[in-house]
């Protein structure tokens, strides 16, 4: 079965705090991805990564930088979080080319005061 | 644009088969059909996908129509745990970004 798992389940920062959120997976899989999920407005892609050290703007990489050193980690990090970025975070993996079937960690449920 | 349409909600029975429908009139040649769902507060969980051809795997079933413009999910068997929401996409498989619509919130009932 393909694993991927978040660091955290829930996390509270506060405001200005810089907070790094980890994925791993475990299937070998080539790209990486973090989304954010918030009521009304579906699923939105941040960044994503084709392979290590390799990174993609997604649709709002704005106030987030990513990092990927190693292939089955990916990182997201919040340089200075702020209440708008009050989220579910949601990583996934796939394979490189062919058979593109994203799956996803558990998500971890951020909340910044 | 929404490229998919599906019910906002339905509620099945514990033990009879869910049949979800799915319209995707304006799909092209190279999209897949996807069905992914996700349980309260959980990350997303994949189902099944498929092209033109019927498929089955452990989880579901995935009837397509012979011109593609719809389809239907089935769970054969539907436990309280099949309870969530369930989504229903059109994409090319080498399309990075994922996108889900309201999807359809499933109720099993026991």
């Amino acid at each position: 079965d393909v694993k991927v798992t978040q660091s955290s389940r829930y996390l509270v920062k506060r405001t200005g705090e810089k907070v790094f959120l980890e994925c791993v997976q475990d299937m070998d899989h080539e790209n990486m991805f973090w989304y954010r999920q918030d009521p009304g407005l579906g699923l939105r892609l941040i960044y994503f990564s084709y392979d290590v050290k390799m990174k993609e703007k997604g649709d709002i990489p704005e106030g987030y930088s990513v990092s990927r050193e190693k292939k089955e980690r990916f990182s997201l990090i919040l340089e200075s979080a702020s209440t708008n970025q009050t989220s579910m975070y949601l990583c996934a993996s796939s394979f490189g080319g062919g058979s593109e079937t994203q799956y996803f960690g558990p998500g971890t449920r951020l909340l910044v005061l | 644009d929404a490229k998919t349409t599906q019910p906002p909600s339905m509620d099945c029975a514990e033990g009879r088969a869910a049949n979800l429908p799915c319209n995707h009139s304006t799909i092209s040649g190279n999209e897949y059909v996807y069905w992914y769902r996700q349980i309260h507060s959980q990350g997303p969980q994949y189902i099944i996908h498929g092209l033109k051809n019927n498929e089955t795997n452990e989880m579901a079933s995935l009837i397509i129509t012979e011109d593609r413009k719809s389809s239907t999910l089935i769970l054969p068997h539907a436990t309280l745990r099949d309870t969530a929401v369930y989504y229903c996409i059109v994409r090319v498989t080498n399309d990075y970004k994922l996108s889900f619509g309201a999807g359809t919130t499933v109720t099993v009932r026991a």
